[in-house]
């Protein structure tokens, strides 16, 4: 079957750093999506992977190991705002998405 | 400003009742989905259209209805049939159709539909 495992809930500190990591077990892979949804909103875009290694935009970041089945993102100066549920996806080989959970990010001052 | 509008934001029904959610964009994008979100799962396709006048199920078609009559609107019906109704939903649209080789297919999302089942 297939598989996307996030932690459910996260906490970190105000200005610190938080990792959120996603692993994933597909049939065939083409691509992998982390998504923001704040609470009772829409899910937005944040970031697009199918190649290994770090994407870099701003204060977040995503990384990609295909080989593990794993990627994370990286949320850098946490904000209060930054408070929300990060939604990993996953293209697989007929590019339909499949969805994580979520992981809830409680941010404290 | 382009977007996806859902609405009504916060709906009840009683059992036994249809109800039927809009969704309208005005992005000029060529396929339209929805999605059922209930806490603690991941985001479920429950159906998705990829040009006028077509549409295929998801993974929980099952008590929903859809249709595609117009590139802009793309409307959720959920039956009497649904026997759990009460969820989040959630619209979204993207400029190429899930299934083509095209790299990153990304979702711009409506603000969702909260349906609750009295």
């Amino acid at each position: 079957g297939q598989n996307i495992d996030q932690p459910t809930e996260m906490t970190a500190t105000e200005g610190a750093i938080v990792q959120i990591n996603c692993t994933y077990q597909t049939s065939g892979f083409n691509g992998l999506f982390w998504y923001q949804q704040h609470a009772g909103e829409a899910p937005t875009f944040l970031s697009y992977n199918v190649l290994d290694g770090l994407e870099e935009k701003g204060r977040f970041s995503s990384f990609l190991s295909r080989s593990k089945g794993y990627s994370y993102l990286l949320l850098k100066e946490l904000q209060m705002k930054d408070s929300a549920s990060y939604l990993c996806a996953v293209q697989d080989s007929n590019y339909q998405l499949i969805w994580g959970a979520g992981t809830k990010l409680i941010i404290k001052p | 400003d382009g977007g996806i509008t859902q609405s009504p934001k916060y709906l009840f029904r009683k059992e036994g009742q249809n109800v039927t959610l809009s969704c309208e964009q005005n992005l000029n994008h060529d396929a339209m989905y929805w999605y059922r979100q209930d806490p603690g799962q991941g985001l479920r396709l429950i159906y998705y259209s990829q040009i006028v006048n077509d549409f295929q199920k998801g993974d929980i078609a099952e008590g929903y209805s859809v249709s595609r009559e117009k590139k802009e609107s793309f409307p959720l019906t959920v039956t009497s049939a649904q026997k759990n109704p009460t969820a989040f939903y959630l619209c979204a649209s993207s400029i190429a159709a899930s299934g083509s080789s095209s790299g990153a297919n990304v979702l711009t999302f409506g603000a969702g539909s909260r349906l609750t089942v009295l």
